[in-house]
């Protein structure tokens, strides 16, 4: 079955540089949602798109934007990065903006220097 | 506050031990209860869920969880561990207050051959 694709799997930056990370969510999936895991800690919630819109914010900086296309899949954009930003960022998608089953992509490594 | 607590940060078991790992939650309103299985360098995979119905949930890989509304309680269980169940355990809530899947602390568990 298809699963949740994520781009890059690993990210090197520098500090202040930008990063573009990227989510496709399963097919006929019009829900994404973005998380944020720091190195032995658990996933937090950043912000989440229903229907190309939206529909829910967590911790998510200022510095942080993301947005949902007309193909469901979603970027999530960086700058002005800190080191503080190096982690593991999931993406996850589901069938609707309700309470259904998560399903999570593989995650990008984005490493902060 | 609103949260989702696993007691166990770090539990060591030996192949062909039980295991319990605890959860609790103190959201109100309607929940949706998830245990999340990491394995080392992998991403989330949903190991199962309860939304409704017969409160004792089977998942995939001989676990199993029961929820237990007036503990808020939804402990995830397995007679008989093998060496391959050596991850990090995650507990997660969707409440329907908060709209948001909220994850516990994690269990790191290590299974000695």
């Amino acid at each position: 079955a298809a699963g949740v694709i994520q781009s890059p799997r690993h990210l090197i930056k520098e500090k202040r540089e930008t990063a573009t990370l990227k989510c496709y969510p399963i097919p006929r999936h019009d829900t994404v949602y973005w998380y944020q895991q720091g190195p032995g800690q658990d996933p937090q919630f950043l912000i989440s798109f229903y229907e190309k819109m939206q529909s829910d914010k967590g911790s998510i900086p200022d510095r942080f934007s993301a947005q949902q296309f007309s193909d469901y899949h979603s970027e999530l954009n960086m700058s002005s990065l800190e080191l503080g930003d190096s982690a593991l960022y999931f993406c996850a998608s589901s069938i609707r903006y309700t309470a259904d089953t998560q399903y999570f992509g593989p995650g990008t490594r984005l490493t902060v220097l | 506050a609103q949260s989702v607590s696993q007691h166990n940060h770090h539990v060591i078991l030996s192949e062909a031990a039980s295991l319990e790992l605890g959860c609790n939650y103190s959201y109100g309103g309607t929940v949706n209860l998830f245990w999340y299985v990491q394995y080392p360098g992998q991403h989330l995979q949903l190991l199962l869920k309860y939304f409704s119905g017969d409160p004792l949930v089977k998942g995939i890989k001989g676990f199993e969880a029961e929820f237990i509304k007036s503990k808020f309680s939804f402990n995830l269980r397995k007679p008989s561990v093998q060496w391959s169940d050596t991850a990090e355990y995650f507990c997660a809530v969707y409440s329907s207050n908060t709209g948001k899947l909220i994850f516990g602390q994690g269990t790191t568990l290590q299974v000695k051959p």
